[in-house]
């Protein structure tokens, strides 16, 4: 397909194992996004990536989450040691260029037990 | 204070009516506007870009105010499929992240 693609949909870990959520851009997108999104909540930055460029780690919440980018293409998004307050939709999004109109993708929920 | 700031409603309208949404940011750099809409349990999806001079799509009309730093969204003849949170959101041109508001949320009723 054309968008923005997520895998898995939905993942459910037990608290202290660690997850790896994948984020395959639209081809030719140079800036990726990741929020996270926590039920009736808005919209967490946690990281960005443009071309390469060192990324924008500003909104990582702890130093368990940590993303990667090969190529400048497929970021995947690894959460170590994950908590119950981990719990929550990722959301990846690309864009043509920085500060251009973001596509998401459909995220996947995350859920701690 | 928040970079994004929107009316978290909710707005219940009747089909056919009239209904607007205010946002305001509070980066005077800001350089990108945008309107997105959430439906339940999904991705926000684009609405519309928002251009210094205003811009239309459809039953859509975004308007744009840098002096007030102002942003709203008309809709026109709401439809049940308007049914939504709608989501304003400014990128202050570094690029580095999208800054998005609570989300407005709508309900168009029959």
């Amino acid at each position: 397909g054309a968008g923005v693609s997520q895998s898995p949909s939905n993942k459910v870990t037990e608290k202290g194992k660690d997850v790896e959520l994948r984020c395959d851009p639209i081809s030719g997108h140079t800036a990726l996004y990741w929020y996270r999104q926590s039920l009736g909540q808005g919209l967490e930055f946690l990281i960005y990536f443009q071309g390469n460029s060192a990324p924008d780690k500003s909104g990582l919440p702890s130093d368990r989450f940590s993303a990667e980018r090969t190529g400048g293409s497929v970021s995947t998004l690894t959460i170590q040691r994950t908590q119950q307050e981990d719990s929550a939709v990722y959301l990846c999004a690309s864009s043509l260029e920085p500060a251009t109109e973001a596509f998401f993708g459909q995220g996947t929920r995350l859920t701690v037990v | 204070r928040k970079e994004v700031e929107q009316d978290p409603g909710p707005f219940n309208v009747p089909e056919g009516a009239t209904v607007a949404f205010n946002c305001t940011y509070s980066n005077s750099a800001s350089q990108s506007f945008f309107w997105y809409r959430q439906d339940c349990r999904k991705e926000p999806k684009l609405l519309m870009s928002v251009y210094s001079s205003g811009n239309e799509d459809g039953r859509f009309t975004a308007q744009l105010n840098r002096a007030s730093q102002y942003i709203s969204l008309l809709i026109r003849d709401s439809k049940l499929s308007d049914s939504a949170t709608y989501l304003c959101v400014v990128n202050p041109f570094t690029g580095n992240q999208f800054y998005f508001g609570t989300g407005t949320s709508l309900t168009v009723i029959p």
